[in-house]
């Protein structure tokens, strides 16, 4: 079945330590985004990208970074300059930018 | 910048009841909008899609009308069972936030048996 698989599910970050979040999809989709999610709060974008090797800003992207090297990865980093990084993080692909988003399960980032 | 609001933040019925979720965003030049359900500590699952050209949908006991003119959407779900328990979100795409998603904080529905 297609989808969209985020891991690890949980991951702890100490202090000055960059951690990576993995994203991958086998939708043969061409957009990848990547969202924060803190309690009582909507969905905010930190990262999109439409096609493979480009990459654009959302509205919260201080301290995170992201690659697209392949059109099924979208990988993001939490550098150490994010300050306040527990959160619920959500990848999400779809075919085109105005087409339904499709959701992986999610990965929870909290600090030791 | 749009702000997206859904109103109540929580709800809490009795089986069978009817429900009714809003949505509201204070630029109504929407294109298109889409109902998602999340339950806990899981991602996000589409409901409902609905087309700028459309007014509403419908899928099985959910129905999810879109009014324009007033910036609003409601979500229907008919008969509520405890399984429908989740948080329900919306989201629009605007051409004020270049057709990125917009997001609601949601509304989380609990179906009591």
């Amino acid at each position: 079945d297609g989808g969209i698989t985020q891991s690890p599910k949980y991951l702890f970050r100490k202090e000055g330590q960059n951690v990576t979040l993995s994203c991958e999809q086998n939708l043969n989709h061409d957009a990848m985004y990547w969202y924060r999610q803190d309690p009582g709060q909507g969905l905010r974008l930190i990262y999109y990208s439409q096609i493979v090797n480009d990459f654009q800003k959302g509205d919260i992207a201080e301290g995170y970074s992201v690659s697209r090297e392949k059109k099924e990865s979208f990988p993001l980093t939490v550098t150490s300059a994010q300050k306040n990084p527990t959160a619920f993080y959500l990848c999400a692909s779809t075919k085109g930018g105005l087409q339904p988003q499709h959701f992986g399960d999610g990965t929870r980032l909290s600090i030791l | 910048k749009q702000e997206v609001t859904q109103i109540p933040a929580a709800l809490s019925v009795p089986e069978g009841e009817n429900l009714v979720l809003n949505c509201s965003f204070t630029d109504s030049a929407i294109y298109n909008l889409q109902w998602f359900r999340q339950d806990p500590g899981k991602g996000l699952t589409s409901l409902l899609l609905i087309q700028s050209s459309q007014r509403e949908q419908t899928s099985g006991r959910l129905n999810a009308s879109l009014d324009k003119s007033s910036g609003r959407s409601t979500l229907y779900i008919a008969a509520s069972q405890p399984g429908d328990s989740a948080t329900y979100l919306c989201a629009g795409h605007h051409r004020s936030n270049d057709y990125k998603l917009s997001f609601g904080a949601g509304t989380t529905v609990t179906v009591r048996a």
